[in-house]
């Protein structure tokens, strides 16, 4: 079965200090992971990928396949940082057509 | 980057009638696009995937009597919830993926649905 799991709600730091979202998944094929954010009153919007590798707003995710996680992490969190973020796949294959599967999401509050 | 749109942004409607809502997208072509609801500080549920030109593929458990999809043309899909009870109360949500097969979903500003 294909599933996305953010097992915290809500994560709470203060500015400057680092930040890990933590997101594992299961899938049976090769999975293609995202991250994307919702800031206070704004659509869903893509954060990252996995297949790029690059880093948006200091944000990296890195793919651990062994480990099945994806989670994502910045060294140094901002107050404008603080938004719900969730981790998704991408399921292919017979029927699929790429839907995304997305985790629980987690909301971070990044305190002054 | 591309745009989807989405109409009403809210509506409340009355037990037992029916409500469409509209999803477009608004400078590129999109051959299937996704229907989610999202209950309030929770998830995104994959409702159903709409298949421009053919029927919409639902998730299990979601009522396709109840959650009518329509993708008539390659820029409008839209989702008619019928007969609406208080507990379809939600926040609707379209997306699309320009590139296709990409993963890189474009969302609409969401649908709020309150049946009294």
């Amino acid at each position: 079965a294909q599933r996305v799991t953010q097992p915290e709600k809500l994560l709470s730091v203060f500015k400057g200090a680092p930040v890990e979202l933590k997101c594992n998944y299961s899938y049976s094929g090769s999975p293609e992971l995202f991250w994307y954010v919702q800031y206070s009153r704004q659509r869903l919007q893509l954060l990252l990928r996995h297949i790029s590798r690059e880093s948006i707003k200091g944000f990296t995710a890195d793919l651990n396949k062994g480990e099945t996680s994806f989670h994502l992490k910045k060294p140094f969190a901002q107050e404008e940082d603080s938004a719900m973020y969730y981790c998704a796949l991408s399921a292919y294959g017979s029927g699929n057509t790429g839907k995304l599967i997305f985790g629980q999401g987690t909301t971070l509050q990044v305190k002054p | 980057g591309a745009v989807v749109s989405q109409h009403p942004s809210w509506v409340i409607c009355k037990s037992g009638t029916s409500v469409k809502i509209e999803c477009r997208s608004l400078d590129f072509q999109a051959t299937t696009m996704f229907w989610y609801r999202q209950f309030p500080k929770q998830s995104l549920m994959l409702m159903a995937t709409s298949n421009e030109g053919s029927k919409a593929t639902y998730e299990q458990g979601v009522e396709k009597d109840k959650f009518l999809i329509n993708h008539a043309s390659l820029t409008l899909s839209t989702l008619t919830v019928t007969s609406a009870h208080p507990e379809d109360s939600s926040f609707y949500i379209c997306s699309a993926d320009p590139m296709g097969r990409s993963g890189e979903l474009f969302f609409g500003e969401g649908s709020r649905l309150t049946v009294l």
